[in-house]
């Protein structure tokens, strides 16, 4: 595509409730990252995927958080048993590959997620 | 651990006038990147300008500059000439060379005042 897609763009959602947002990256590209936005508060590392290698999951916040990569290109990340304070904007970005990196990281719009 | 701290949460300007951002970060190592993205109200973040730390010149890009010092681990951006279009939240980030994660600042929002 001609860009990094996310949907929805916004998520309102009952505590308790699972979420899957998903992430579309830019064809071709093999780096996939999930960041966190809080309100206030910088970008949070979530989760990074390159190509068919391990994921780096270290910046998940908890076991409720998950995520999958099929085919090294849709990613989905899926929150079970939401609870408010997952209430952030997730953000997704793609790039060639890790060691392309250093030069441009292209985003998506974000999903607004919402826990009431 | 990395760490990239900004301390001015809000900022604003005059259009036309000139705006220095401020970031500083902590590493102890010697290899890494920084940037400088701008976040818009669409929410979508695009890369403003980036620096490699073995280079000693600043970066510029059009009305956008930086000042690098890496003995202070500090890295500013300057805007020139500020435009409304300028009005969104910068972060400032750091990824090591030989690493996978950027690290971000938690932002500065800026308002450029017609």
């Amino acid at each position: 595509g001609a860009g990094v897609s996310q949907s929805p763009s916004n998520k309102v959602t009952e505590k308790g409730k699972d979420v899957e947002l998903r992430c579309d990256p830019i064809s071709g590209h093999t780096a996939l990252y999930w960041y966190r936005q809080s309100l206030g508060q910088g970008l949070e590392f979530l989760i990074y995927f390159q190509g068919n290698s391990a994921p780096d999951k270290s910046g998940l916040p908890s076991d409720r958080f998950s995520a999958e990569r099929t085919g090294g290109s849709v990613s989905t990340l899926t929150i079970q048993r939401t609870q408010q304070e997952d209430s952030a904007v997730y953000l997704c970005a793609s790039s060639l590959d890790h060691r392309r990196a250093n030069e441009k990281l292209f985003f998506g719009s974000g999903t607004q997620l919402s826990v009431l | 651990a990395q760490t990239v701290t900004q301390s001015q949460p809000e900022m604003s300007v005059q259009e036309a006038e000139t705006v220095t951002l401020s970031c500083t970060y902590d590493t102890s190592e010697n290899n890494y990147y920084l940037f400088w993205y701008k976040q818009p109200p669409s929410r979508q973040m695009i890369l403003v300008i980036r620096q490699e730390a073995y280079k000693q010149q600043n970066a510029t890009e059009n009305r956008f500059s930086v000042n690098f010092q890496k003995a202070a681990k500090s890295f500013s951006l300057k805007i020139s000439d500020s435009q409304l279009g300028d009005t969104a939240m910068y972060f400032c980030a750091f990824l090591l060379n030989t690493g996978n994660q950027f690290y971000f600042g938690t932002g500065t929002s800026l308002t450029v005042i017609p």
